[in-house]
């Protein structure tokens, strides 16, 4: 079966302040692909990054970069400076090769002026 | 280029009764997928489309279902609504793994 697991409900940072989100994920498959989306309070997902199985490079963009460690299922999302537009729900999410996404719970991040 | 587009934004029903969203894809992309997210959890994924195939279901009952149209778009139609059927409807199209997401749906069933 696959899963997704986001123990971080909800977080908290003073703006500025670097801010990780932690997802775990459990599947079976050898391809598999991982992406992270971002649901601001208008509720619309945007999509921030997608990596496959074979691609364990870390990702760096602007601000955001993503650690993708296989040995621990785990591919972890950090903000760093974080600013007042960061807040929102952000989701971990796993496919396998036919698309279906499985999303985690989401991580509520309040970045506080 | 547009987006994916979903109709209409918001809708309220009543119990028993039948709705019917609307999705448009991506311009190039042939497959959609469905999603359901309720209040604080994270989308569910629905039904998947492909070339007006059904490629995938999820654990929803029978009063859900949908269709892809030869221009790609697609309905979701929901019977006999409950409840519990109130979330954020979303769509998505995607094109070589990636999906892309519409703005959603808001069904409210009173």
């Amino acid at each position: 079966a696959q899963k997704v697991t986001q123990a971080q409900t909800e977080i908290s940072v003073v703006e500025k302040e670097d801010v990780t989100l932690d997802c775990v994920y459990e599947t079976r498959d050898t391809t598999y692909y991982l992406f992270w989306y971002k649901q601001p309070p208008s509720g619309e997902l945007v999509f921030l990054i997608r990596r496959n199985s074979f691609d364990e490079q870390n990702e760096i963009s602007g601000r955001y970069s993503w650690n993708f460690q296989k040995s621990t299922s785990s591919f972890n999302f950090t903000i760093t400076a974080s600013q007042v537009v960061d807040s929102a729900v952000y989701f971990c999410a796993l496919a396998n090769r036919d698309d279906k996404i499985i999303f985690g719970k989401g991580t509520r991040l309040h970045i506080l002026p | 280029d547009a987006g994916v587009t979903q109709s209409p934004t918001h809708l309220i029903k009543t119990r028993g009764q039948q709705v019917t969203l609307r999705c448009s894809p991506i311009s190039g992309h042939k497959s959609v997928s469905w999603y359901q997210q309720v209040l604080g959890q994270g989308p569910q994924f629905i039904f998947q489309y492909y070339e007006k195939e059904e490629r995938g279901r999820g654990n929803f009952p029978d009063r859900f279902s949908a269709r892809q149209f030869p221009n790609y778009s697609s309905e979701l139609n929901v019977n006999a609504l409950l409840l519990g059927d109130s979330a954020l409807y979303l769509c998505a199209s995607s094109f070589v793994g990636e999906q892309y997401f519409g703005p959603g749906t808001r069904l409210t069933v009173t």
